[in-house]
């Protein structure tokens, strides 16, 4: 099964602040890698799926990209709606999907 | 676009059966991979099942594995999530989501939740 490490697991910065969070998968995915955004108790909101591509309705400063195994969020001016615990969700198999620990983005 | 709503999620007993159930509008359920995600309190996302369009194909996550299965009426625009001999650690909020066309798999719609408390 393909492991999800997610890092940090919690990010203290300010609005306007640029931020990235990290997955590395434990095997190859290809760019099978999506972005969640998740807020206290509420569902999860896709962001970004295959690797890079923006979920409609999502906001410019939102983007991601790989390197190998290793996968990049970017927020590149935090706004105060951003503050949210995010996730990266692997997929590249319907037989065996998972998920990063989450980060938590906080104030 | 298109929304789902869980229902039936109720305290049990470690040992106990539940049956989960996710009402889908505004799309054809028939099209579309389904699948199930849940989340302890306070922990993240874990994945638990995904099932095909045609009922042909289903996958779940090693822990729940021949005790959950997963269903669907696509005459009903229905999905489930049969859930037995229940332990504690499967106390969750459970969440159906579709695994949409545009973004390849990934879950594009989710329900708002439902939650599963399983204690004595």
């Amino acid at each position: 099964d393909v492991q999800m490490t997610q890092s940090p697991s919690t990010l203290s910065a300010s609005v306007g602040d640029r931020v990235t969070i990290t997955c590395r998968a434990s095997q190859d995915i290809y760019t099978w890698l999506a972005w969640y955004q998740q807020k206290p108790g509420k569902a999860p909101n896709l962001l970004i799926y295959k690797t890079s591509a923006l979920e409609s309705g999502v906001p410019s400063r939102f983007s991601g990209s790989r390197s190998g195994t290793e996968f990049t969020l970017t927020i590149s001016s935090l706004q105060p709606d951003d503050f949210a615990t995010y996730y990266c969700h692997q997929y590249n198999s319907y037989s065996t999907y998972s998920f990063g620990q989450g980060t938590k983005l906080e104030i | 676009e298109g929304q789902l709503e869980e229902s039936g999620g109720a305290p049990v007993q470690p040992g106990g059966s539940l049956r989960l159930s996710c009402a889908a509008s505004g799309f054809s359920l028939s099209d579309y991979w389904m699948g199930w995600v849940r989340q302890a309190p306070g922990k993240g996302l874990e994945w638990v099942a995904n099932l095909k369009q045609d009922g042909g194909e289903e996958y779940y996550v090693d822990s729940v594995k021949g005790r959950f299965t997963i269903s669907r009426d696509n005459t009903r625009n229905s999905l489930h999530l049969q859930m037995r001999r229940l332990r504690v650690d499967d106390t969750a909020v459970y969440f159906c989501a579709r695994l949409g066309f545009n973004s390849l798999g990934a879950f594009d719609i989710w329900g708002q939740g439902t939650t599963v408390p399983v204690s004595s």
